[in-house]
């Protein structure tokens, strides 16, 4: 079964832009979860969706926003892009909202 | 939502079993403890969940002592692929995000 995918890989935007990550979850898992991970820190939570509404939301200004589809896939968008935003974007999706959690590989985003 | 120390880093040497020890003094009922692995580059791997006394599966043991203020993640005979960093959580797994800290970094030697 395929695990968790993401996409960009990489993403190089300027400041100011908007960006758009994508995840799909593990087939079947109904919980999609949003993480950023700046370097030589763990990931901070984003976002969770679980059955396409919004179950939880971290410390993260209102420039980030997220959705999950019907087919539980998921989008985080990032607007007016800064250069503290640039890290590796982690999208982990769960049957349930629970803290055993798939972790897709990730989206780098490096904003210049 | 509950606060985990664990070491900054740690070595050990090949075939060793490796203990790793996170404190979490204000764990709630409710909470279940969790660790993570992660290697470079990529996303954090879910290795093993408990509530108390003792978890194991094919990857590592989970040791969490009647009072639950401390658990102790144990690898068995670590080769040098186990070098990564590893994460404790605590939490609500059902009603609460992940709150990772900064983990502990377990570098093998040859």
């Amino acid at each position: 079964d395929a695990g968790v995918t993401q996409s960009p890989t990489h993403l190089i935007k300027t400041r100011g832009q908007h960006v758009t990550l994508r995840c799909s979850p593990i087939s079947g898992h109904k919980s999609v979860s949003w993480y950023q991970q700046v370097l030589g820190q763990g990931p901070q939570f984003i976002f969770q969706y679980y059955e396409k509404e919004e179950r939880g939301r971290g410390n993260f200004p209102d420039r980030f926003s997220a959705r999950q589809f019907p087919n539980y896939s998921s989008e985080l968008n990032v607007n007016a892009l800064l250069l503290g935003d640039s890290a590796l974007y982690l999208c982990a999706s769960s049957y349930l909202a629970t803290h055993e959690q798939y972790f897709g590989p990730g989206t780098r985003l490096t904003v210049t | 939502l509950a606060k985990t120390t664990q070491p900054i880093s740690m070595d050990s040497y090949e075939g060793q079993e490796v203990n790793i020890t996170c404190s979490h003094n204000n764990i709630a009922t409710n909470d279940y403890i969790t660790w993570y692995q992660q290697f470079p580059s990529q996303g954090p791997r879910f290795i093993i969940q408990g509530y108390k006394t003792k978890v194991t599966n094919e990857v590592a043991s989970l040791f969490i002592p009647a009072d639950r203020k401390s658990s102790t993640l144990s690898l068995p005979r670590v080769s040098l692929s186990d070098t990564a960093v590893y994460y404790c959580l605590v939490g609500d797994k059902g009603n609460t995000p992940l709150v990772f800290g900064k983990g502990t970094r377990l570098s093998v030697i040859a």
